[in-house]
């Protein structure tokens, strides 16, 4: 079965500190990985997908296939980082669809 | 210049009464998506379109319809609504492509009493 494991509903930390949101997988091939965010009364919008291996908004995400792990992290967290996180994994049974995890609120505190 | 656009942005109603929600999207994408966030704010998706054919359909109860007219606009019909519909949707387009990120609408809130 294809799921997204977020196992922390709601993280705290405060300013300049490190942050790791946890997202873990379960798919059969091989996964296609995003972590979308959702600030306060925006939109969710991308935030950035393992196979770009890129780093926004100082936020990285390495795929660990032996863990089956695709952590969000950040070395110093700040305030504007406060949303609601979600890692996603793109399933290619059924058409394709993207499978979400129920998402980490993040809230870093001044 | 929106992206992708829904209306309303909230929609109170009662029971039983039938609504919809319009999406339209203007990014030339060929893939439209229908999204639930509940209260616990997971996401899952509903339905899925591409250049206007249903090519994914979780299992939403038959009560919600979704109209793709043509390849920019998925509107969804709901029949009979019930308390338990009450939801954020999510109406989101992309490219067929699993690398193709979703671009996301702002959200209905839907509220039934």
């Amino acid at each position: 079965a294809q799921r997204v494991t977020q196992p922390e509903k709601l993280l705290s930390v405060f300013k300049g500190a490190p942050v790791e949101l946890k997202c873990n997988y379960s798919y059969s091939g091989s996964p296609e990985l995003f972590w979308y965010v959702q600030y306060s009364r925006q939109r969710l919008q991308l935030l950035l997908r393992h196979i770009s291996r890129e780093s926004i908004k100082g936020f990285t995400a390495d795929l660990n296939k032996g863990e089956t792990s695709f952590h969000l992290k950040k070395p110093f967290a700040q305030e504007e980082d406060s949303a609601m996180y979600y890692c996603a994994l793109f399933s290619y049974n059924q058409g394709g669809k993207l499978i979400f995890g129920q998402g980490t609120e993040l809230s870093v505190k001044p | 210049d929106t992206a992708v656009s829904q209306t309303p942005k909230y929609l109170v109603t009662q029971m039983g009464n039938d609504k919809s929600i319009k999406c339209e999207q203007n990014l030339g994408h060929d893939t439209m998506y229908w999204y639930k966030q509940d209260s616990k704010k997971f996401l899952k998706i509903m339905f899925s379109y591409n250049n206007k054919e249903l090519i994914i359909n979780e299992t939403v109860p038959n009560r919600f319809s979704p109209k793709s007219p043509d390849k920019a606009h998925l509107n969804l019909h709901i029949n009979s609504l019930e308390l338990g519909d009450s939801a954020v949707y999510f109406c989101a387009s992309s490219l067929r492509d699993s690398n193709s990120p979703l671009h996301f609408g702002n959200g209905t809130r839907l509220t039934v009493t």
